[in-house]
């Protein structure tokens, strides 16, 4: 159990839809980052938030939005859904972020969202 | 961030030793060699990382090559459960965020 938790773990909705997906990250782990992984595909990063700033961006959609909030779980939100939104949405947090690299990230689960 | 190159694929027999290469001719004086591995569709779990010194730890062992041109993992005695695709990542210092490549399939086999 790596203590990072993804809600839900599956999800099947039906195109043109919007669905949130939640994450909490490990106690004490300021940076959460979020990616996606299509059937047979690599992990592509999306975006990464730094106590509830966005640090970074990725190939995110411009369908797509993340936020983190003053508890610090994440939320990453899709909107609009197509066939090929459909994948493995994995949640990572780490300690900190760019003064200190040599700290490793945690991944959740994932969620694995189905659009029908 | 420094590219990093793995073969699509290896073998190992249960119980040997576990050898993954990866180049990262690239690599610039403050970026770490990290080493992640994705068990079927499950998150990626943390293995090792690195940045110039060789690394241990209760999962393996990580060599860098004193250029820091090219490491390997090595995993020392393998089992079935080691199954994985395992992803090399170079992790530049002013970013937070590791970025994958296609890993390199380790299949053990009885």
């Amino acid at each position: 159990d790596s203590g990072v938790t993804q809600t839900p773990k599956h999800l099947i909705t039906a195109t043109g839809q919007r669905v949130t997906l939640r994450c909490s990250p490990r106690s004490g782990d300021l940076s959460v980052y979020w990616y996606q992984q299509s059937l047979d595909q690599g992990l592509q990063f999306l975006i990464q938030y730094y106590n509830g700033e966005e640090r970074a961006k990725g190939n995110i959609l411009e369908r797509f939005s993340a936020q983190q909030f003053p508890d610090l779980h994440s939320e990453l939100n899709l909107s609009s859904l197509e066939l090929g939104d459909s994948a493995l949405y994995f949640c990572a947090s780490s300690v900190a972020m760019q003064e200190t690299p040599n700290t490793e990230a945690f991944f959740g689960q994932g969620t694995r969202l189905t659009v029908v | 961030d420094a590219k990093t190159t793995q073969p699509p694929s290896m073998d190992c027999a249960e119980g040997r030793a576990a050898n993954l290469p990866c180049n990262h001719s690239t690599i610039s004086g403050n970026e770490y060699v990290y080493w992640y591995r994705q068990i079927h569709s499950q998150g990626p779990q943390y293995i090792i990382h690195g940045l110039k010194n060789n690394e241990t730890n209760e999962m393996a062992s990580l060599i860098i090559t004193e250029d820091r041109k090219s490491s390997t993992l090595i995993l020392p005695h393998a089992t079935l459960r080691d199954t994985a695709v395992y992803y090399c990542i170079v992790r530049r210092g002013s970013q937070g965020n590791l970025i994958f490549g296609k890993g390199t399939k380790l299949s053990v086999k009885p």
